[in-house]
């Protein structure tokens, strides 16, 4: 079954400085895997994915994560991390089993990002 | 914001009532999912709809229940409610098997169950 661990539950950070979110997981066929933003009270939102490809995936917001097969980690990174950073962050892979990049996610427990000025 | 909606916002039911949530898809997609979010968690998969049927389903039991209909809005059903049932439930929608990965989320409804 496939399974993901986010190791820190929470990471306090400068303004400014940079961060790494780390997401190791675990998949016996072809992954494909997520980073996901949750600001208070609200849902949801997609920072990036990969697929297939290049395993150095940007996306919104100046993040970006690199894939790392041999490990098993998708790691998120920013060089530079503003106060609005602030929120829960989710590494989630997909269940191929139905239907591909479309099947059901499997989240991590999520980490908590708190820049501080 | 993404354009799937989700009601109501905040829902208060007793151990043992029954509730319907309700989620409208953004336009032009056609998949539904429904998630449980327990607080500290991460989110749980509770089941797809695709095109009006059931196309996958996480580790729920059979009171958990739902619906799509034929405008891909759908509804997720709890029966005989729990207090562990308490959390935020979110749904999202896709388009699916056209090559557009992204699964949009909605804002989610928290049900408190006392």
């Amino acid at each position: 079954a496939q399974s993901v661990t986010q190791l820190d539950s929470q990471v306090p950070v400068f303004e400014e400085a940079p961060v790494e979110l780390r997401c190791n997981y675990s998949s016996s066929v072809s992954v494909y895997l997520f980073w996901y933003v949750q600001y208070p009270n609200q849902g949801l939102q997609l920072l990036l994915k990969y697929l297939s490809g290049s395993t150095l995936v940007k996306g919104i917001n100046g993040f970006e994560a690199e894939f790392n097969k041999s490990q098993t980690s998708f790691h998120l990174r920013k060089p530079s991390v503003h106060i609005s950073d602030t929120a829960e962050y989710f590494c989630a892979v997909s269940d191929s089993t139905y239907g591909g990049s479309q099947g059901n996610l499997i989240f991590g427990k999520g980490t908590k990002l708190s820049v501080k000025p | 914001e993404t354009g799937v909606t989700q009601s109501p916002t905040h829902l208060i039911k007793t151990r043992g009532q029954q509730v319907t949530l309700r989620c409208s898809s953004q336009s032009g997609h056609n998949t539904v999912s429904w998630y449980q979010q327990a607080l500290g968690q991460g989110p749980q998969f509770i089941f797809q709809y695709y095109r009006e049927e059931e196309n996958g389903r996480g580790n729920f039991p059979p009171r958990f229940s739902g619906l799509q209909f034929p405008n891909y809005s759908s509804e997720l059903n709890v029966n005989a409610l729990e207090l562990d049932d308490s959390a935020l439930y979110l749904c999202a929608s896709t388009q699916y098997r056209t090559g557009n990965d992204e699964q949009y989320f909605g804002p989610g409804t928290r049900l408190t169950v006392t």
